[in-house]
């Protein structure tokens, strides 16, 4: 079974500083992860996203994430946060299920609030 | 090219009354999937296609059903809606190549 962790349900930074949201992951597969952002009032889209050709992985907006295997971690990071940058942070990973679906797990989301 | 579209985006109803939520996609997907987000708990699968004529069950299928009218069109329907379904619901399609998956705007549904 596949899992993801968001550790922190609420994220607070001031404009200019460094953005680092925390995702954990678990999977009996090598797994595709993935970054998505949800601004006020729209759907989900992908800022980024890891499928094992490069363990650091650059998105839009300036994101990156780096893929750990050893820690099962896939942080997203952005070195200077932008007022733009308030929104939702979805972490998922996915994998092919028994039945050959595509299956998606996503984290509980991280609220990233900047602060001018 | 629209992407995927829902229709509509906002709707008020009554327990016990029923409605049916639209979704289509133009970028010729094979899987779309319906989900549901309540605050604090992310996003949980009710139901999938993996492919046109095919549907089945994901987290929290109970009180739903599902129509995968053509290859474009996934439809939800809320048969007898209650208070508990009360959130936002999201339509996503993917094309089965590295499992992304490409969402509409949604569609906030409060139940009274």
């Amino acid at each position: 079974a596949q899992s993801v962790t968001q550790l922190g349900s609420h994220v607070s930074v001031s404009e200019g500083a460094l953005v680092l949201l925390r995702c954990n992951y678990s999977s009996s597969v090598p797994p595709y992860l993935f970054w998505y952002v949800q601004y006020p009032n729209q759907g989900l889209q992908l800022l980024l996203k890891y499928t094992s050709a490069a363990t650091l992985v650059k998105g839009i907006n300036g994101f990156e994430a780096e893929f750990k295997k050893s820690e099962t971690s896939f942080h997203l990071t952005k070195p200077s946060a932008h007022m733009s940058d308030a929104a939702e942070y979805f972490c998922a990973v996915s994998g092919t299920n028994s039945g050959g679906y595509q299956k998606v797990t996503f984290g509980t989301g991280t609220k990233l609030q900047v602060i001018p | 090219n629209a992407g995927v579209t829902q229709t509509p985006k906002f709707q008020v109803l009554k327990t016990g009354q029923s409605m049916t939520l639209q979704c289509a996609q133009d970028m010729n997907h094979n899987s779309m999937y319906w989900y549901r987000q309540d605050p604090g708990m992310g996003l949980r699968l009710i139901y999938y296609s993996a492919s046109e004529g095919t549907t089945d069950k994901g987290e929290v299928p109970n009180g739903y059903n599902v129509s995968r009218l053509n290859k474009r069109e996934f439809s939800l329907r809320l048969e007898s809606a209650a208070p508990s379904q009360t959130s936002v619901y999201f339509c996503a399609s993917s094309d089965g190549q590295g499992y992304t998956q490409y969402f509409g705007p949604g569609t906030r549904l409060t139940v009274l």
